[in-house]
């Protein structure tokens, strides 16, 4: 079956440490996100990537980091930088012309 | 700067009333616009979508309708069902300098009751 993974489904993380959530789309899709949600509030964009080794900042981006090495792939990485990890993190992937995107059923972020 | 804004944090409806969510959104150059529905601990799934050419479009129970002039856009679904019941994301696409940049408001708690 075709669609988007997401792992792991639950996350804990220290302060200070660097963690990275996993993203792999097996749609063929050039286009691929990363939302943060916060209880109560909508999905703010972190990063978006429309090929591979090229990405862009959303309105969030402080903190985190990604990649774009494969068009399959494309991981999100949660510095010690950013002050309030604690979080639910959506990615999602469409056709580059196309409207609907799909999306992953997310990873519960925990800092500890 | 919000571009894609739900002013409405929740709605309550009677069971096969209509349901009508608004969205509003301050940039006229978005070129598509979604709505998803969100159950908690889940991705959001995708409903409806329009083009930004067109005001109107229908899927079974659920209608997107378009203002641009407005620049305003509002989901119906009718008869509401309690399966409706969830979160609803207003979402924008805008195609700009080769990239896809996909938007959202910040969401409406639908609750439809016996």
């Amino acid at each position: 079956d075709g669609g988007i993974t997401q792992s792991p489904k639950y996350l804990f993380r220290k302060e200070g440490q660097n963690v990275t959530l996993s993203c792999e789309q097996n749609l063929n899709h050039d286009a691929m996100y990363w939302y943060r949600q916060d209880p109560g509030q909508g999905l703010r964009l972190i990063y978006y990537s429309q090929i591979v080794n090229d990405f862009q900042k959303g309105d969030i981006a402080e903190g985190y980091s990604v990649s774009r090495e494969k068009k399959e792939s494309f991981p999100l990485t949660v510095t010690s930088a950013q002050k309030n990890p604690t979080a639910f993190y959506l990615c999602a992937s469409k056709v580059t012309a196309g409207d609907k995107a799909f999306f992953g059923q997310g990873t519960r972020l925990t800092v500890v | 700067d919000q571009q894609v804004k739900q002013n409405s944090p929740s709605l309550s409806v009677q069971e096969g009333r209509i349901s009508i969510l608004n969205c509003d959104y301050t940039n006229s150059m978005f070129d598509y616009f979604l709505w998803y529905k969100k159950y908690p601990a889940e991705g959001p799934t995708f409903l409806i979508s329009i083009s930004s050419i067109k005001d109107k479009n229908e899927d079974g129970r659920f209608t997107v309708f378009l203002n641009k002039s407005a620049k305003h856009l509002s989901l119906h679904i009718v008869p509401s069902q309690p399966g409706d019941s969830a979160v609803y994301f207003c979402a924008a696409i805008l195609f700009s300098g080769g990239y896809n940049k996909l938007i959202f408001g910040a969401g409406t708690r639908l609750a439809v009751h016996p």
